[in-house]
């Protein structure tokens, strides 16, 4: 079954940016769209966005300034971008496998998420 | 943006209690929610999609109902492994959002 890994600096120092690998084993990227999730220390689930397999994206607005989300065929992974960061920032991490509901207009909207990487903590601290 | 509340924010029953969680969505979203469990120290996992729909390997005391803005999961009969923190989570529209999370507790 399909199995996901994050993977990246466990630490960021304020202002640099935040860069994440999710690594997909046991199916391709190809086949289906992806999110990341995040959930700072102690508190609840933040969507941060998602990708298809052909690199049609879309970002949750509190974030959409400053993330991107690449996807890397060729690798079987997916990425996390997230500039000038604040401790604000500091989260556990989470990419998962995504399914999708076609709303009017045509819009992609993520439905469930299962299933989940184990997560990686990353803290921003000088 | 639409706003999920969910309550209680914890709570604590005996193993065999009943258990009942509810989530409250800030405007219509039909029977698009789902449910996840997330322990101590792990990822989610989902339970329950479309509202009351239980994903496959998924015990039967868990159950989930409701449609447009009020919803409910239910524990029918509480176990040690059910000790957690339930989210829901909305997927109407953009953003997709989650509840704050109930926590579930063994007295």
């Amino acid at each position: 079954q399909v199995q996901l890994q994050e993977s990246g600096p466990g630490l960021v120092k304020p202002s640099e940016t935040l860069s994440l690998t999710c690594t997909v084993s046991g199916g391709s990227v190809i086949a289906n769209y992806w999110s990341w999730i995040r959930q700072p220390p102690g508190k609840g689930l933040e969507w941060i966005g998602y990708i298809s397999y052909s690199g049609h994206t879309n970002y949750n607005p509190s974030l959409q300034s400053r993330v991107t989300i690449s996807i890397d065929t060729s690798k079987n992974h997916l990425s996390l971008k997230l500039n000038s960061v604040t401790a604000a920032d500091t989260a556990t991490y989470y990419c998962a496998r995504v399914g999708v509901r076609i709303a009017v207009f045509g819009v992609v909207i993520p439905s469930w998420f299962d299933p989940w990487g184990q997560g990686t903590l990353v803290a921003v601290s000088s | 943006d639409i706003q999920m509340t969910q309550s209680p924010s914890s709570l604590s029953a005996s193993v065999g209690d009943r258990v009942t969680i509810t989530c409250q969505a800030s405007q219509d979203i039909n029977k698009y929610l789902n449910w996840y469990q997330q322990k101590p120290g792990k990822a989610p996992k989902l339970l329950i999609s479309d509202a009351s729909n239980l994903e496959t390997g998924v015990p039967s005391r868990f159950s989930g109902s409701g449609s447009g803005t009020d919803f409910s999961f239910t524990i029918s009969s509480l176990q040690p492994e059910d000790i957690a923190t339930y989210y829901c989570q909305q997927y109407d529209n953009l953003p997709v959002a989650f509840g704050g999370g109930t926590r579930v507790e063994i007295k």
